[in-house]
């Protein structure tokens, strides 16, 4: 069964250093999107991205932030200056359609996560 | 702004017991509705979507939405201890990129 992957699974930084999440969506989705849930808390809505733009972000992703699919398959979350802050596991999730109907092809799959922990 | 409320529980059932959990959304431009489930360090497992007024049926699960009362819930039919988990209620917004708003989440504990 096609599944969402993401690397690395565990990602430990200083505070103020770059990161890059990476995730392979399931190959025939053309929805991408990222989400992040600190410790305890509920999953948080980041960004989503389609036909190599981003669609929709929240506020937590600010200029800090960037996400690109540099290639047919790779979907990469950046984070440019991480902050204490930006610890949590970040989830990408991969669909076929986009809310743009009421269709099961909205339903969103998610990657195992990456555990984010910055120093 | 849009919310989505869930009891965080923790909610208690025996084995073999009908688990009922509750989910409220604030908006009526909601469209999909979608329960995931998520083990303790582990991502959202889907479990199933409803997006019509009524019942939804999928083995053990039943997904039930009421768009005038914006509430939606999941019920589990013989509960298993390996449904422990936290059941996350998620809503989608129509024309909003299809992003995902989460409750936060009720934790499900089945006793043998």
């Amino acid at each position: 069964e096609p599944e969402v992957t993401q690397t690395p699974s565990h990602q430990v930084t200083q505070m103020g250093q770059e990161v890059i999440l990476r995730c392979v969506p399931i190959s025939n989705h053309l929805y991408f999107y990222w989400y992040r849930q600190i410790l305890g808390q509920k999953v948080e809505f980041l960004v989503s991205f389609y036909n190599n733009e981003i669609s929709e972000k929240s506020e937590i992703f600010d200029d800090q932030f960037s996400v690109e699919r540099p290639d047919g398959s790779n979907f990469t979350l950046k984070i440019r200056s991480t902050k204490l802050e930006d610890s949590a596991m970040y989830f990408c999730a991969s669909a076929f359609a986009g809310g743009r109907r009421q269709h099961s092809t909205d339903t969103q799959y998610f990657g195992p996560g990456t555990r984010l922990t910055v120093l | 702004q849009k919310e989505v409320e869930q009891n965080s529980g923790p909610l208690s059932v025996p084995e073999g017991a009908i688990a009922s959990l509750n989910c409220t959304y604030s908006d009526r431009g909601s469209q999909s509705f979608f329960w995931y489930r998520q083990y303790s360090g582990k991502s959202p497992e889907l479990i199933m979507f409803i997006y019509s007024n009524g019942d939804k049926e999928d083995g053990r699960f039943t997904a039930q939405l009421n768009k005038a009362s914006q509430y939606v819930s999941l019920l589990i039919r013989d509960s298993q201890p390996s449904d422990s988990a936290t059941y996350l209620c998620a809503v989608n917004f129509y024309n909003q990129g299809g992003k995902l708003i989460f409750g936060q989440g009720t934790e499900l504990s089945v006793k043998p």
